[in-house]
């Protein structure tokens, strides 16, 4: 039963524009959010993250959106660079242990 | 030097074989986490440990066991590996101080690629 769902698998995005990628849950009880992005041949490294009281947080380049109603949250990355292009894993944290998403392979072409 | 080092970083092993994944950390952190990553499924939480005497169950504990020799050390065993434990394992870190209860940021290790054959 995955909890977690990135139900797209991979999203192609030209240099400078948005990237969005998407995320949903099912358990309520979730009241924290985290975004992973992973290179190959690394771990996945922490982005950004949101707590369940907030319904937007920016970091730079970087804004995780949550609905809570809908029980759904993305991440945007504006403007998209080649860099950027990597895995990114959506996560929710219950009891000190995170739950992670099946992942999202973005690549931004120049 | 990396905060989080897993060794072998690739091993190639065959079925019945015990072997044994190793993590360091040099954050000083007390939890520690053992994840394996599948294609299509994400990570998956095997095993983790919140100081040296406590060990728990993850999602996927079946297979494996677990070692916390000291604060910076955690290991994890396939006491006899089997070809659908091939995947790519994370070892991971968190300091339950760094910020509020139960949302802790996790520090992944560089992962262990492991073939069963």
């Amino acid at each position: 039963d995955q909890q977690v769902k990135q139900n797209s698998p991979s999203l192609s995005v030209q240099e400078g524009r948005i990237s969005i990628l998407n995320c949903d849950y099912t358990n309520s009880m979730f009241d924290y959010f985290l975004w992973y992005k992973k290179y190959p041949a690394e771990g996945p490294t922490f982005l950004i993250s949101i707590s369940s009281i907030k319904d937007k947080n920016e970091d730079g380049r970087f804004t995780v959106f949550l609905n809570k109603s809908a029980k759904h949250l993305s991440l945007h990355i504006v403007p998209s660079q080649p860099g950027d292009s990597a895995v990114y894993f959506c996560a929710a944290i219950r009891g000190g242990k995170l739950i992670f998403g099946q992942g999202t392979e973005l690549s931004v072409k120049p | 030097d990396a905060d989080v080092t897993q060794t072998p970083r690739n091993r190639i092993t065959k079925t019945g074989k015990r072997i044994m994944l190793e993590c360091s950390q040099t954050k000083g952190h007390d939890r520690m986490y053992w994840y394996r990553q599948d294609p299509g499924l994400g990570l998956r939480l095997i095993y983790y440990s919140f100081d040296v005497k406590d060990i728990n169950k993850g999602e996927i504990s079946d297979g494996y066991s677990v070692s916390r020799q000291a604060q910076a050390k955690f290991s994890l065993s396939l006491e006899s590996a089997i070809p659908n434990q091939t995947a790519l394992y994370f070892c991971a870190t968190s300091d339950r101080t760094g910020g509020l209860a139960g949302q802790e940021t996790q520090y992944f290790g560089p992962g262990t690629r492991l073939l069963v054959l």
